[in-house]
């Protein structure tokens, strides 16, 4: 049940883009997106939900397959602050309450 | 404003004890849970409440893992006759509860690391 993302790791150059993609074998509900920096407590990015559109924040978007069951994370012209962990939490079915069911997370780091 | 805060921010303690962990949600904040980290993995959910429902409890580990939310607020995750295996950072997040369809954001607070020697 728990979602698969990819890559697991990804090293840039400030100014490059990365996709990280987030997998489900279940059918979603919303996909939750959420940034961790080392030994700092996850903070959210942004909400997807089915049949939504494509979200995005500044340089960040996201968007949701429904049909792939699958969402996917796009960072554009990257910044050293963009550096962490990227964690996708889902949620299936019809609940748009409840717990998230997290991925295991894909590291990134900007290099300068 | 206040975010979600929890105590001890760190606690060691030894194989065999008891340990309590707290968590003070948003204020105003209806939901909260409970989520696991171990070194490098990702966040594994422990257990959920939602205002006076019965908790949402399918993720503790053992029967060794508890948890309470007293007056619809502060929670308290017990761990009884830790284990070394229970080594890890216990995340509490909440967030509002919207009836109706609109989707939750839940917010972290910035853990308690567990270990136990």
């Amino acid at each position: 049940q728990q979602p698969v993302q990819s890559p697991q790791a990804v090293i840039l150059r400030e100014g490059e883009d990365a996709v990280i993609n987030c997998s489900s074998s279940k059918a979603l509900y919303s996909v939750h997106w959420y940034r961790q920096k080392h030994g700092e407590a996850p903070v959210f990015l942004m909400i997807l939900l089915k049949g939504g559109e494509q979200k995005g924040h500044e340089k960040i978007s996201a968007s949701f397959n429904e049909k792939k069951q699958q969402s996917s994370l796009y960072l554009t012209a990257s910044q050293l602050s963009y550096s962490g962990t990227y964690f996708c939490g889902t949620r299936v079915g019809s609940s748009n309450t409840g717990k998230l069911i997290f991925g295991q997370g894909t590291t990134l780091q900007v290099k300068p | 404003g206040a975010g979600v805060s929890q105590s001890p921010s760190n606690k060691v303690t030894e194989k065999g004890k008891d340990v309590e962990l707290r968590c003070d949600p948003i204020s105003g904040h209806t939901a909260l849970y409970w989520y696991r980290q171990s070194l490098g993995q990702g966040l594994e959910f422990l257990i959920y409440f939602q205002g006076n429902s019965a908790p949402d409890k399918s993720g503790l580990p053992s029967d060794r893992f508890s948890a309470e939310r007293t007056g619809g607020s502060v929670s308290t995750l017990t761990i009884q006759r830790t284990q070394q295996e229970d080594s890890a950072v216990y995340l509490c997040a909440s967030s509002l509860y919207f009836r109706g369809g609109a989707v939750d954001t839940q917010y972290f607070g910035p853990g308690t690391r567990l270990t136990v020697l």
